[in-house]
């Protein structure tokens, strides 16, 4: 079974510019995560889907950020503009249904954004 | 203030030998989970271990263990007889009861082993 892909890999914009990251999460998994680790910090929260709902966006750092996620399948993540401090790696992930403390997030292996 | 705190950068570990990957956490619910992951270059993020916060035993994986010390509010993982494959970048990360939907993540130790 596929895990969480993500597209692109990595993407280099220019200031200004728009990007558009994508998320495939497990199938049949309800959630969805975002989250985002700037160069040498720790990975932050961005927000969570269940199917199509945006459960929780507390971690969206402003509103150049927007998350989609069309008929509770794949997700995506524009940021527009983009600025200098958007750059760092953008992860994704997916858990089942049922979400509780233990329950194992699936991870996909990140965009790596980079802002010039 | 950080939920989690990794104070380690980097670590270098000789192969077959032991190593001990630091791991301190902030939280004032009771029932939490604590979990680590570890990111090989290839960038994917691999789940290794769970405690949970009423667990009365040390979880174990294999080569990896997690000493949980609740007192002290650390849980560090330890990975025996490394092998050249656990050179990576490993994470520490807790989910709460009251919003178990969030992980909150340390900054990361940056494993070498060496041959």
């Amino acid at each position: 079974e596929a895990g969480v892909t993500q597209f692109p890999s990595h993407s280099v914009i220019e200031k200004g510019q728009t990007v558009t990251l994508r998320c495939d999460p497990i199938s049949g998994h309800d959630n969805l995560y975002w989250y985002r680790r700037v160069m040498g910090k720790e990975i932050k929260f961005l927000l969570h889907f269940v199917k199509e709902s945006k459960q929780d966006e507390s971690g969206m750092p402003n509103n150049r950020f927007l998350a989609e996620r069309t008929g509770g399948t794949y997700s995506t993540l524009k940021v527009q503009p983009a600025e200098l401090e958007d750059s760092g790696v953008y992860f994704c992930a997916s858990s089942q249904e049922s979400d509780g403390l233990n329950t194992e997030a699936f991870f996909g292996q990140g965009t790596r954004l980079t802002v010039v | 203030a950080q939920k989690i705190t990794q104070t380690q950068p980097g670590m270098f570990v000789q192969e077959k030998e032991a190593v001990t990957l630091d791991c301190t956490y902030d939280t004032s619910d009771p029932s939490y989970g604590l979990f680590w992951y570890k990111q090989p270059s290839s960038g994917e993020m691999i789940f290794l271990i769970y405690q949970g916060s009423y667990d009365q035993q040390n979880a174990t994986e294999g080569r990896y263990s997690l000493n949980f010390q609740k007192a002290r509010k650390s849980a560090n993982l330890v990975i025996s007889a490394s092998q050249l494959g656990d050179s990576a970048m490993y994470f520490c990360a807790m989910r709460e009861g009251w919003n178990f939907n969030k992980f909150y993540f340390g900054s990361g130790t940056k494993l070498n082993v060496k041959p």
